[in-house]
C-alpha cells in the first residue's frame, strides 16, 4: 500500500530553535495535513494544505505542499516546551476517496 | 469549540467478547470516520461512513467489525468477538466534506484492551 515516509524520526532540541521535519511518497496527494499527538490523546489537526506548492502558517508553524505533490515539510519556529509531542503527517490520494494516509511520525523533544 | 467526544476512554474486554465503541461527532459534519493505533505505530484507517452508509473500507475492517449511526448524534463501531490483536486505540474523525475539503477532526479515542 502507499507509505508515507516522515523524517528525521526524532530530533531532541533546545527550547527557542527551529524545527523542520518532512514527509515524503511515492504517490501523487491530494491533501496534506499535518497533526500533532500527545501521549494518550488523539491526533490534533495543525495545518492542513489542498494545492501543490501551498504555504500556509498556523502562528509558528508553517507548512507546505511540494510541487510535485509527492512531499510535504512543517517548521515550527522558536520551539517551547509545549511543542513536545509526535507529529504526523497525512494524506490524502484522490477526491474520490476520504480515506487519510498517515506517515509514520516524528516524535519531537523540547528541552529548557 | 466543537470537538469529537468518545466513550468509554478505556475498555477491557475478554477475548471472543462483543465491544462497542462509541463517538458523537462534531454536530454538523456529514462525514464519519473510524481509525485505530496500535501502541507504538502510525494512525491506520478502518471506515468511512456518510448517509447512512459505509463509503470505504480497509481491510482489517473485515467481517468482525461494523459501525452504526443509530440516531442523529451517535456513531458506532462494534467488534464483534475480539481478537488479542484488536488491542489498540480506537479514534473517531468527522469532517465537514469530502474530498477536496476533507478536514478531519479526532476524538481523544478509546483504549481497547482485549486479554
Amino acid at each position: 500500500g502507499q507509505q508515507l515516509n516522515q523524517s528525521p524520526q526524532s530530533m531532541f532540541i533546545q527550547e527557542g530553535e527551529d524545527v523542520s521535519m518532512n514527509c515524503t511518497s511515492s504517490s501523487i496527494f491530494n491533501t496534506w495535513l499535518w497533526y500533532k499527538q500527545d501521549p494518550g490523546e488523539g491526533p490534533v489537526l495543525l495545518i492542513a494544505l489542498y494545492k501543490a506548492g501551498e504555504l500556509t502558517s498556523n502562528g509558528r508553524l508553517t507548512a507546505q505542499f511540494g510541487i510535485t505533490r509527492k512531499d510535504s515539510f512543517l517548521n515550527i519556529s522558536a520551539s517551547i516546551p509545549s511543542d513536545v509531542g509526535i507529529y504526523f503527517c497525512a494524506g490524502q490520494l484522490t477526491d474520490n476517496t476520504d480515506k487519510l494516509i498517515f506517515g509514520t511520525g516524528t516524535r519531537l523533544q523540547v528541552f529548557p | 469549540e466543537p470537538e469529537v467526544t468518545q466513550t468509554p476512554s478505556h475498555q477491557v474486554t475478554q477475548m471472543g467478547q462483543e465491544v462497542i465503541l462509541r463517538c458523537v461527532p462534531i454536530s454538523n459534519h456529514l462525514y464519519f470516520y473510524w481509525y485505530r493505533q496500535i501502541l507504538g505505530q502510525k494512525v491506520e484507517f478502518l471506515v468511512s461512513f456518510y448517509n447512512n452508509e459505509i463509503s470505504e473500507k480497509s481491510e482489517i475492517f473485515d467481517d468482525q467489525f461494523s459501525v452504526e449511526r443509530p440516531d442523529g448524534s451517535n456513531f458506532t463501531l462494534k467488534i464483534r468477538s475480539t481478537k488479542l490483536e484488536d488491542s489498540a486505540m480506537y479514534f473517531c474523525a468527522s469532517s465537514g466534506g469530502r474530498g477536496a475539503i476533507n478536514e478531519q477532526f479526532f476524538g481523544p479515542g478509546t483504549r481497547l484492551t482485549v486479554l
